[in-house]
This record gives C-alpha cells, sequence and structure tokens, in this order.
C-alpha cells in the first residue's frame, strides 16, 4: 500500500462549491504538507502542519483551510471554489529534522469550471 | 528573483547521451533534494543531499555548498528517464521552519 494517499484523485467541481481533499499517510510522521502546482510555476506551499496542534499558512493560503484530524489525517478545504484555483495539488508528509526525505501523494488533479 | 533556480528549462536528449540537470539557490540550506516527477504525476525523491555526491544507479547527485549549486546527472539515459526533475531546497532560515523551496522543474524527454 502507498506510504500517502490522497482522496479523491480526480474532481470536477464548479464555481462556488465547497471542496475538500483528504490525505491520509501510514508514515507515522508528525509533519504533513499541502501543496499546489502550476504549469510553469513549480509546487507552492499551501498549508503545513508539525503535529495535530500545530497548523501553519504557506505562501498562499487566501482561499484554502486546513483541518488535522490525526496524525495521518490532513484535509485541504475550498470554501468557495473559484477558477483559479484549477490545480494539481499534493500532500506530503516528513519526519523532523533537516534530514528527513518527503513523501508525497499521488495528487488530486481540481478542475473548478 | 527565484530563491532556486533551474537550467534549462527543457531539455531533449537521445538514448544514450550523459544529461546534466543544474540548480542553483540563494539562500543558506540544511539539504537539497532531487525529485523526479513522472508524466503521471506522481513525485519520487531521488537523493537529499547536504554535500559531497551521491549516486543511485545511474544518477548521480552532487553538490557545492560553498558556490550554492548542486548538479543532477544521467549517465546512459534511457527514454523512461522521460519525467520533469524538481530541484528543492530545505532552508535553515528561522522563519521557514525547514520547509522546502523548489525550483520550477527540468522537463527532460529522451528519444529512442
Amino acid at each position: 500500500d502507498a506510504d500517502v494517499t490522497q482522496t479523491p484523485r480526480n474532481r470536477i467541481t464548479k464555481t462556488g462549491k465547497r471542496i475538500m481533499l483528504e490525505c491520509s499517510q501510514t508514515k507515522g510522521h508528525d509533519r504533513m504538507y499541502w501543496y499546489r502546482q502550476d504549469p510553469g510555476l513549480g509546487l507552492r506551499l499551501i498549508y503545513y502542519s508539525f503535529d495535530v496542534k500545530d497548523i501553519n499558512k504557506g505562501e498562499i493560503s487566501d482561499g484554502y483551510s486546513v483541518s488535522r484530524q490525526a496524525q495521518a489525517k490532513f484535509s485541504l478545504s475550498l470554501e468557495s471554489a473559484i477558477p483559479n484555483q484549477t490545480a494539481l495539488y499534493f500532500c506530503a508528509t516528513s519526519g523532523d529534522g533537516p534530514s528527513y526525505e518527503q513523501y508525497f501523494g499521488p495528487g488530486t488533479r481540481l478542475t473548478v469550471t | 528573483k527565484n530563491e532556486v533556480e533551474q537550467s534549462p528549462q527543457n531539455l531533449t536528449a537521445q538514448e544514450g547521451e550523459f544529461i546534466t540537470i543544474n540548480c542553483s539557490y540563494s539562500v543558506g540550506i540544511s539539504a537539497l533534494h532531487w525529485l523526479q516527477q513522472h508524466p503521471g504525476g506522481g513525485i519520487v525523491s531521488l537523493f537529499m543531499l547536504s554535500s559531497g555526491k551521491k549516486k543511485h544507479g545511474r544518477l548521480i547527485a552532487t553538490i557545492n555548498i560553498q558556490e550554492k549549486h548542486s548538479s543532477l546527472h544521467i549517465t546512459a539515459s534511457h527514454p523512461r528517464d522521460s519525467a520533469v526533475y524538481i530541484c528543492a531546497v530545505r532552508s535553515d532560515y528561522g522563519g521557514s521552519q525547514g520547509n522546502l523551496i523548489f525550483g520550477k522543474g527540468t522537463k527532460l524527454s529522451v528519444k529512442p
């Protein structure tokens, strides 16, 4: 089984709808991340969490919210989706400290029409 | 100016060629990562290094901390190496809390 899973893998939604992307990990890591990827822009950090009670905004958090339900689960919500939130979204997890690599989920392709 | 710059942005090679992808960064770092993203979208970690050189199969990654530069080399390239290669640095700035800063990626296409 994959270390990091994301659901759904693909989603098409309409402007103004609320949508939740879910992420689960089996690595036992405390740190979890949500990124979005746009063509030509690379990966950008939306939110990150260092443990269940520690949630922080990344560089592009406007229009998004998150919930860390448990060590293994980290959800990303778009309260009112807009077309420029169309992107590929990745969840990731890592151990603590500078020597730990990040493990990425398979990505969720979100289209907002 | 981006904190992590990769070159080239796009690279087309013939099967068997030696390939080099470069990454330069402008911040102090504790580690540098090379990631691979296949056309299906999934991202996997290839290397994490903070000094010197690492080798895994046909892939070699080097880093020069003084020059703030890293290279990813692929020897005897193969069409299955076609992917986007992403450089990311773990900054040691206090405010960044050790999060990764990503380059925009290098799209490699290896022709048979």
